[in-house]
C-alpha cells in the first residue's frame, strides 16, 4: 500500500546551519507530494508541493525536489532561522480506487533552532 | 475570509459523555475531513466528506459519527467518550482533491 516515512525527530540544529528532513514513500501509481509545517499550537499550513517526477517545490527558503529513482522528497533550506522551529509533516496524495483522493501523512518531524 | 474554524478550542470529558465538534470554513470548499493527531503518529483520517449532504469514512472511523447538512460546516460527534478518544482534533477543506486548509485544532481530553 501507500506510505510515507519521515527521519525522526527531534532535529536540533544552530541558526544558519543546512537543513535537511527526508521524506521517502512507497506509492502505486503517479501520487503527489507535499511539505506541511505546524508551528506551536497551531494548525497545518501548506509550504510546498510536487505533483509529478522532477519537480521542485520551493517557499520561504524551503525546497523539495520530487524523486522518483529513489522514492524521496527531502526538505531542504540553505540557512535555518528560530522562527523555522515547528513541526514538519510529509505527505503523499492519491486517487484511491473508490475515485476518492486521500492523503497519506509521515509522522512528523520536530525541528529545534536555537539562536 | 476566517479560513477553517473550529470550535471548541479545549474540552474535558469524562468517560461516557457525548459531545460535537464544529468545523466551519468560508472558502466555498466541497471537501472537508476530520483528522486527529497523536504523538508520534502524524495525521489519521476519521471521516470526511465531498460536497454537502455526503460523508464517508476514513482511516479510524470508529466511536465518531459525522454530519454535513451545510457546506460550510461539518459536525464531528462521539457519541459515548472513551480514553482513547483523547487527542487533538483536526478539520481540513479544500476545494477540490489537492492541498488543504487545517483548521486550529481541537484538544480533546477524555477522563
Amino acid at each position: 500500500g501507500n506510505s510515507v516515512t519521515q527521519m525522526e525527530g527531534p532535529v536540533t540544529l544552530s541558526e544558519e546551519a543546512f537543513l535537511t528532513i527526508n521524506c521517502t514513500y512507497t506509492a502505486t501509481g503517479y501520487p503527489s507530494l507535499f511539505w506541511y509545517v505546524q508551528y506551536p499550537g497551531e494548525g497545518l499550513q501548506l509550504l510546498l508541493k510536487a505533483t509529478k517526477a522532477d519537480d521542485k517545490g520551493s517557499n520561504k527558503g524551503f525546497e523539495a525536489t520530487y524523486r522518483k529513482e529513489t522514492t524521496s522528497f527531502h526538505l531542504e533550506k540553505g540557512s535555518v532561522q528560530v522562527s523555522d522551529s515547528a513541526v514538519y509533516f510529509c505527505a503523499l496524495g492519491h486517487w484511491e480506487v473508490d475515485s476518492n483522493y486521500q492523503l497519506i501523512w509521515g509522522a512528523g518531524t520536530k525541528l529545534i533552532i536555537k539562536p | 475570509n476566517a479560513g477553517v474554524t473550529q470550535t471548541p478550542k479545549f474540552r474535558v470529558l469524562k468517560t461516557g459523555q457525548s459531545m460535537t465538534l464544529l468545523c466551519a470554513q468560508d472558502m466555498n470548499h466541497e471537501y472537508m475531513y476530520w483528522y486527529r493527531q497523536d504523538p508520534g503518529m502524524g495525521l489519521r483520517l476519521i471521516h470526511y466528506s465531498v460536497g454537502e449532504g455526503t460523508t464517508a469514512k476514513g482511516e479510524v472511523p470508529d466511536g465518531y459519527n459525522v454530519s454535513r447538512l451545510k457546506k460550510q460546516n461539518f459536525l464531528l460527534g462521539l457519541e459515548s467518550a472513551a480514553p482513547s478518544q483523547t487527542s487533538v482534533y483536526f478539520c481540513a477543506s479544500s476545494p477540490g482533491p489537492t492541498s488543504q486548509y487545517f483548521g486550529p485544532g481541537t484538544r480533546l481530553t477524555v477522563l
